[in-house]
């Protein structure tokens, strides 16, 4: 089975730290994503990478960064954290470009105050 | 652009009650479609795909969606829902030709089955 495994499932931080949010996935996949997710508004993409080094902004990209060094690991970046990035932050990972399932880890629930 | 768009965002329903739960998007290009689930305190799971072939498609815990082309649709269905049916359900939609994967998503319906 694939796993994804996101590096702390409650983090609670104050305005202007700055974060870093990691996510692991186990089954060689290339391509890997960040969301975040809130009430009514579904999930939205943050960035995604397809390659080691390589990163696309996704819809909402403001105030964020990311790291891909190793395959299997993708870190994100809130590099002055502010009240209005306190969300459920999910990681997912897929198999390489053109397949489209995408393997969800359990969430980071980040709370800025 | 595309769009996603769930018209209910809570839906409460009895057990062993059918359920639908809705799912319109806009695109000018030819889609893929996906559903996904969110246990409580869980990530998202895939919970069925239309790719390409017969417009009906089916999980393996008896949800059923049906792809509609001329009215932009891919409702969830099924005929009797237990207990542990109560998640949130997320539509999600791909450009076909995409070569990235990249997945819109939904606002999210969250089913609660009551006994």
């Amino acid at each position: 089975d694939v796993k994804v495994t996101q590096s702390s499932r409650y983090l609670v931080k104050r305005t202007g730290e700055k974060v870093f949010l990691e996510c692991v996935q186990d089954m060689d996949h290339e391509n890997m994503f960040w969301y975040r997710q809130d009430p009514g508004l579904g999930l939205r993409l943050i960035y995604f990478s397809y390659d080691v080094k390589m990163k696309e902004k996704g819809d909402i990209p403001e105030g964020y960064s990311v790291s891909r060094e190793k395959k299997e690991r993708f870190s994100l970046i809130l590099e002055s954290a502010s009240t209005n990035q306190t969300s459920m932050y999910l990681c997912a990972s897929s198999l390489r470009l053109g397949n489209y399932e995408q393997y969800f880890g359990p969430g980071t629930r980040l709370t800025v105050t | 652009a595309q769009s996603v768009t769930q018209l209910d965002s809570q839906v409460p329903v009895f057990e062993e009650a059918p359920v639908e739960l809705r799912c319109n998007y806009s695109s000018s290009v030819s889609v893929y479609l996906f559903w996904y689930v969110q246990y409580p305190n869980q990530g998202l799971q895939l919970l069925l795909k239309y790719l390409s072939g017969s417009t009906l498609v089916e999980s393996i815990n008896g949800f059923e969606a049906e792809f509609n082309k001329s009215q932009t649709s891919f409702h969830l269905r099924k005929p009797s829902v237990h207990i542990s049916d109560t998640a949130e359900y997320f539509c999600a939609v791909s450009k076909s030709s995409s070569n990235t994967g990249k997945l819109i998503f939904g606002q999210g319906t969250t089913l609660q089955v009551k006994p």
